[in-house]
């Protein structure tokens, strides 16, 4: 059964810095990972997806990378800003019979401080 | 980019009545969604994947006949809390998979049951 899991659990950081978000997975079987945001009480904007082929993704200051093998993906955020504030999901998703879906991680809780 | 989109927003409802949330994809095509329930600083938890024109497969522990889920079109996803009850409040969270396996989430819906 494929379990996700996301360290730190929650992260305050004064703006400016950069900053390294976890995520490990225990099935390396899987299709792609996606990054998503939440912000409180909205729903999910996804960040990047990276393909299962794929090392590495980038959009603007976020970084995604992904080592399949050894089941850890890193989100990487560039001179972090108060608009960063959010949780930050990461999830898997799997193929194949009953894992053709998302599974998602326990998230993460980021405060940038001004 | 994809648009979900979710109706209504926010419902409150009576104990013991039903309500129904709709999930649309704007546009694309979605022969795949997924519904979740997100409780307060929870990750998301897949509660049943809805296929169009066939039945929807629902996650172990989730009662199929208390979460009615209908799959009409390839555009239109419905899913009825019956007889609903306070520990049903909830964020119910849709999304909708492309056919690159991307999924693209609704905004949620907050239900309360008073």
């Amino acid at each position: 059964k494929q379990e996700v899991t996301q360290i730190p659990a929650a992260l305050s950081v004064p703006e400016g810095e950069n900053l390294v978000l976890n995520c490990s997975f225990t099935d390396s079987a899987i299709y792609n990972l996606q990054w998503f945001r939440q912000d409180p009480g909205k729903g999910l904007t996804s960040l990047l997806l990276i393909q299962s082929s794929q090392r590495e993704q980038t959009s603007g200051r976020l970084n995604a990378s992904l080592d399949k093998s050894s089941g850890r993906s890193t989100l990487y955020i560039a001179a972090s800003q108060p608009g960063d504030s959010a949780t930050y999901l990461c999830a898997v998703f799997g193929y194949g019979g009953a894992t053709n879906k998302l599974i998602f991680g326990t998230g993460t809780l980021l405060a940038v401080q001004p | 980019g994809a648009v979900v989109s979710q109706h209504p927003s926010r419902v409150i409802c009576k104990s013991g009545t039903s309500v129904k949330i709709e999930c649309r994809s704007l546009d694309f095509q979605a022969t795949t969604m997924f519904w979740y329930r997100q409780f307060p600083k929870q990750s998301l938890m897949l509660m049943a994947t809805s296929n169009e024109g066939s039945k929807a497969t629902y996650e172990q522990g989730v009662e199929k006949d208390k979460f009615l889920i209908n799959h009409a079109s390839l555009t239109l996803s419905t899913l009825t809390v019956t007889s609903a009850h306070p520990e049903d409040s909830s964020f119910y969270i849709c999304s909708a998979r492309d056919l690159g396996f991307e999924q693209y989430f609704g905004p949620g819906t907050r239900l309360t049951v008073t």
